[in-house]
């Protein structure tokens, strides 16, 4: 346990239909960032936060793609009108922040979608 | 992008050290190489990372060559446990994000 949650693990849905993920990064960790991975590729950079702000969003992520980190803590990650190509895996992680000049990134379990 | 090259798959016994590559030939003088690794099923883990010197730690050794175009991974003493997909990556520093590529996949032989 990397002490970083991803609610849910598992989501099944129907293309059309909206979705949101949760992730809780540690407590202290200035830093959050999204990524998808689907089968046999790498994690896939979406977005990062620095405390609320949002510094980068990844070309990757479309109109239908949008994360919030309102209080500087967790952060949701939606997807509206979901399509089939949106099945991944979606990895939230956390870091220290900009104080280190080396950065560690820890990662949560993931959250597995699925588009039927 | 990612900027490294690794093979896409390695075999290792049980018991040996597993050594794996990375080339990173467009690598500057500011940027690190850091390693991770990710087991079936779970999100990725932090292993090691260096600048120009080799590094130690409780998972493994970083050894990156004297020109900074190359490196490689040392899992001094493999178990089936290790079996998993290692990712090389290199980065700018604290406000550059991590770009993953597709890594190696290591098969550890019991």
């Amino acid at each position: 346990d990397t002490g970083v949650s991803q609610d849910p693990r598992h989501k099944i849905t129907k293309r059309g239909q909206n979705v949101t993920f949760r992730c809780d990064p540690i407590s202290e960790h200035n830093r959050l960032y999204w990524y998808r991975q689907t089968l046999g590729q790498g994690p896939e950079f979406l977005t990062y936060f620095q405390n609320e702000a949002q510094l980068e969003k990844s070309r990757l992520l479309s109109d239908r793609f949008s994360a919030e980190r309102p209080k500087g803590s967790f952060s949701t990650l939606e997807i509206q009108r979901t399509e089939q190509g949106d099945s991944a895996m979606y990895l939230c992680a956390s870091s220290l922040g900009p104080a280190q000049t080396s950065e560690k990134l820890f990662f949560g379990s993931g959250t597995q979608l699925s588009v039927l | 992008d990612a900027k490294t090259t690794q093979p896409p798959s390695m075999d290792c016994a049980e018991g040996r050290a597993a050594n794996l590559p990375c080339n990173h030939s467009t690598i500057s003088g500011n940027e690190y190489v850091y390693w991770y690794r990710q087991i079936h099923s779970q999100g990725p883990q932090y292993i090691i990372h260096g600048l120009k010197n080799n590094e130690t730690n409780e998972m493994a050794s970083l050894i990156i060559t004297e020109d900074r175009k190359s490196s490689t991974l040392i899992l001094p003493h493999a178990t089936l446990r290790d079996t998993a997909v290692y990712y090389c990556i290199v980065r700018v520093g604290r406000d550059d994000k991590i770009i993953f590529g597709k890594g190696t996949r290591l098969h550890i032989l019991p």
